[in-house]
């Protein structure tokens, strides 16, 4: 099984609103990924999780609030966004750190905030 | 600062044609450089490359890092247009972070 899977793969939201992005993998990976992609543009890393422990975050406001409840689950849980944040949120696993190795990524949930 | 650089950012053939995308870097760190391919959603893993002048190939696709210039070449031979998509060059820098290029745009006409 080399998938990662992520939930909802559309998400329209207010500003006002509380929400979650949810990610999972089951291929043993020790590092977890969430990556912020817009309209022709590269992903940006926002955040790693490496052993369940946050090990990256790249200046991502706080209204962005990642957790890994477990080494397969990565969410992102989503307060008070601003519609500059609509974009599509990819979520990626890898090897443990010290490897040199591919990220696999989902297929994205593509946010919309109103 | 740690960046990638594609080339060109977009790029037309016919179908058949042979096409070389560009990606350079000047990132700290370096432990490989990553190629993948987007459509409409994730990117897919194409080559993941750590040492310089050894060719990997998959298909019509091959790939070389020049670890000395800083740079990598993705070749595609007798292009269809299932290979249109964005082309996205990654380096891996330390153990976790991966800095990507801002991607070529490939299109096939036939």
């Amino acid at each position: 099984d080399t998938e990662v899977t992520q939930t909802p793969k559309h998400l329209v939201m207010g500003m006002t609103n509380k929400k979650s992005l949810k990610c999972e993998q089951h291929m043993g990976h020790r590092a977890m990924y969430w990556y912020k992609q817009k309209a022709k543009k590269p992903p940006e890393l926002m955040f790693v999780y490496s052993y369940e422990k946050l090990s990256i975050n790249e200046s991502v406001p706080s209204r962005f609030s990642p957790e890994c409840p477990n080494s397969s689950l990565l969410n992102l849980h989503l307060h008070a966004l601003q519609p500059e944040d609509s974009a599509l949120y990819l979520c990626a696993s890898s090897q443990a750190q010290g490897g040199a190795g591919e990220l696999f990524f989902g297929e994205g949930s593509r946010l919309t905030v109103l | 600062e740690d960046k990638v650089v594609q080339s060109p950012l977009s790029l037309v053939v016919h179908e058949g044609d042979t096409v070389t995308l560009n990606c350079s870097y000047e990132v700290t760190n370096f432990r490989s450089l990553l190629w993948y391919k987007q459509e409409k959603k994730a990117p897919t893993f194409l080559f993941m490359l750590t040492s310089s002048g050894i060719e990997k190939k998959s298909g019509r696709l091959s790939s070389i890092l020049d670890k000395k210039e800083l740079f990598s070449i993705l070749n595609i031979t007798a292009t269809q247009t299932g290979d249109s998509a964005v082309y996205l060059c990654a380096v891996r820098q330390g153990a976790q972070k991966l800095v990507f290029g801002q991607g070529t745009r490939l299109t096939i006409n036939p």
